[in-house]
C-alpha cells in the first residue's frame, strides 16, 4: 500500500515568510510525528499526535512553529517568519499504535531559506 | 535530552566484511529500534528489540542490547555495497511518546 507522503519535496523560501509543510500518513495510523533533520544530523523530534490531538508538543523549537491534523490524517506544519536557522529536512513519520511501535517515515521536505 | 549515541560515526568496509555499530543511552527504556536511511531518503525501520530482550536477529541483521551497561550494537554480517546508508538507533521511554534519536552511522561498503 502507500507509504508516508510528504509535500512539497524541496522548499525554497526567502527569510521572513510563511511556509506550509504536508503530511499524508499511512491510512489508519492514529499516531503522527514531526521531525527536524539538520545536514549531517540526527533526528530532534517536533510534535507528536495522537489522532488529531497533540498531547506533546514540547518539541517545537518556538511559537512561530505549529502544526495540526484533522480526519485523523492529513497533518500540516507552519513555520511563520522563517528564518535561515530553520533550513532543514522536515520528516514526518505515522505508526499503528501508541506503543512506540516503528515508526513509518516520509522521505521529508527539503526546506531552504535564504 | 538526546538519547542514543551511536560510535563510530563513520565507517568504511569492503564489501563482504561485517559491520559493527555501537549506540549508548542514559535512561530506562521501554525498547530500542535501529532505522537506515539512504541519501536523500526518509528513515527505515530495520529492526526493534525490547527491553527484556538480549539479541535478535533478523536476516544479515543482529543486534544485541546490554540494559545494564545501556547499549545495543548493530551488526550487519557480508555486507553488500546496496548497504551503505547511515544507521540511526532509537530509543523509546516509559510514559514518553517520542522516540529519541542518536545522530547516526555512515557507512560506507566498497563494491
Amino acid at each position: 500500500g502507500a507509504g508516508v507522503s510528504q509535500s512539497p519535496s524541496n522548499k525554497v523560501t526567502e527569510k521572513g515568510k510563511d511556509v506550509e509543510l504536508r503530511c499524508d500518513p499511512i491510512s489508519g495510523h492514529t499516531a503522527l510525528y514531526w521531525y527536524r533533520q539538520r545536514l549531517g544530523q540526527g533526528l530532534e523530534f517536533l510534535i507528536y499526535f495522537q489522532g488529531n490531538s497533540a498531547p506533546d508538543k514540547s518539541g517545537l523549537p518556538s511559537d512561530r512553529f505549529s502544526a495540526e491534523r484533522t480526519g485523523e490524517s492529513v497533518s500540516t506544519l507552519t513555520i511563520q517568519r522563517t528564518q535561515q536557522e530553520d533550513s532543514a529536512v522536515y520528516l514526518c513519520a505515522s505508526s499503528s499504535d501508541r506503543d512506540r511501535s516503528p515508526l513509518h517515515f516520509g522521505n521529508g521536505t527539503r526546506l531552504t531559506v535564504t | 535530552s538526546q538519547q542514543g549515541e551511536e560510535d563510530p560515526q563513520a565507517l568504511s568496509i569492503q564489501e563482504g566484511e561485517n559491520a559493527t555499530m555501537n549506540c549508548s543511552y542514559k535512561t530506562s527504556i521501554n525498547n530500542l529500534q535501529w532505522y537506515r536511511q539512504n541519501s536523500g531518503r526518509g528513515l527505515v525501520h530495520l529492526i526493534l528489540i525490547r527491553s527484556n530482550e538480549r539479541e535478535k536477529h533478523s536476516g544479515r541483521l543482529r543486534v544485541t542490547l546490554d540494559t545494564s551497561k545501556k547499549s545495543s550494537s548493530l551488526l550487519i554480517t557480508a555486507s553488500r555495497a546496496a548497504d551503505t546508508a547511515s544507521y540511526f538507533c532509537a530509543t523509546s521511554t516509559h510514559g514518553n511518546n517520542r522516540l529519541a534519536f542518536g545522530k547516526g552511522n555512515q557507512v560506507v561498503v566498497i563494491p
